[in-house]
């Protein structure tokens, strides 16, 4: 069974421009989670989806969002990139909301200059 | 809100030896998850091991063990019989059992150094 995917791996862009990040999930998993980066924050939640719903939100401001599709594809749109947005943006799937493993994807490295 | 700490940034253990990171939590609640997970340099994040709160004995992967103490809200990842692939980052994480989420709580990391 393939894992999950992420693209781009890798993405430059300059501030003040928007990005999409694409996650495919593991085929049958329907919660996909996203998560940030970064040396100075680490690991930090940015939302969840499950069925198309977004079910949690992590503490970022509204430049950041999301959604997922029908066939559990998620991406995430950040707009008026900032230099702090630089980061590892790390994409999780999960079959449902119960306790099950979360598969995380090899993540996108973006770089804002 | 639920905080995960991990003090030690870094931690080096010979081949074939034993070594074990420290994490602890603060929560309120009374039925969580705990996790440890491994990021190597390729960044991939892979589940080490899992420990449900209200299962009072210590979970156990292979040469992965954990020393779970509710009371005191630590939750420690013993690594016996080091190899070299075991050098990555390791994160603690927290997810709540209330509510339909898989949102995880991480800790800072411990960077552990396999030395051969």
């Amino acid at each position: 069974k393939a894992g999950v995917t992420q693209t781009p791996r890798y993405l430059i862009k300059t501030r003040g421009q928007q990005v999409t990040l694409s996650c495919s999930p593991i085929s049958g998993h329907r919660s996909v989670s996203w998560y940030q980066q970064t040396p100075g924050q680490g690991l930090q939640f940015l939302f969840e989806y499950f069925s198309e719903t977004q079910r949690n939100k992590g503490n970022f401001p509204g430049r950041f969002s999301g959604r997922q599709f029908s066939n559990s594809r998620s991406e995430m749109n950040v707009s008026t990139l900032e230099l702090g947005d630089s980061a590892l943006y790390l994409c999780a799937s999960s079959l449902t909301g119960a306790p099950g493993e979360q598969f995380f994807g090899p993540g996108t490295r973006l770089t804002v200059l | 809100a639920q905080t995960v700490t991990q003090s030690q940034p870094e931690m080096s253990v010979q081949e074939a030896e034993t070594v074990t990171l420290s994490c602890t939590y603060d929560t309120s609640e009374s039925d969580y998850y705990l996790f440890w997970y491994k990021q190597p340099p390729s960044r991939q994040m892979i589940l080490v091991i899992r420990q449900e709160a209200y299962k009072q004995q210590n979970a156990t992967e292979n040469r992965f063990s954990v020393n779970f103490q509710k009371a005191a809200k630590s939750f420690s990842l013993k690594i016996s019989d080091s190899q070299l692939g075991d050098a990555a980052m390791y994160f603690c994480a927290y997810r709540s059992a209330y509510g339909a989420t898989n949102k995880l709580i991480f800790g800072t990391g411990t960077l552990l150094a396999v030395q051969p």
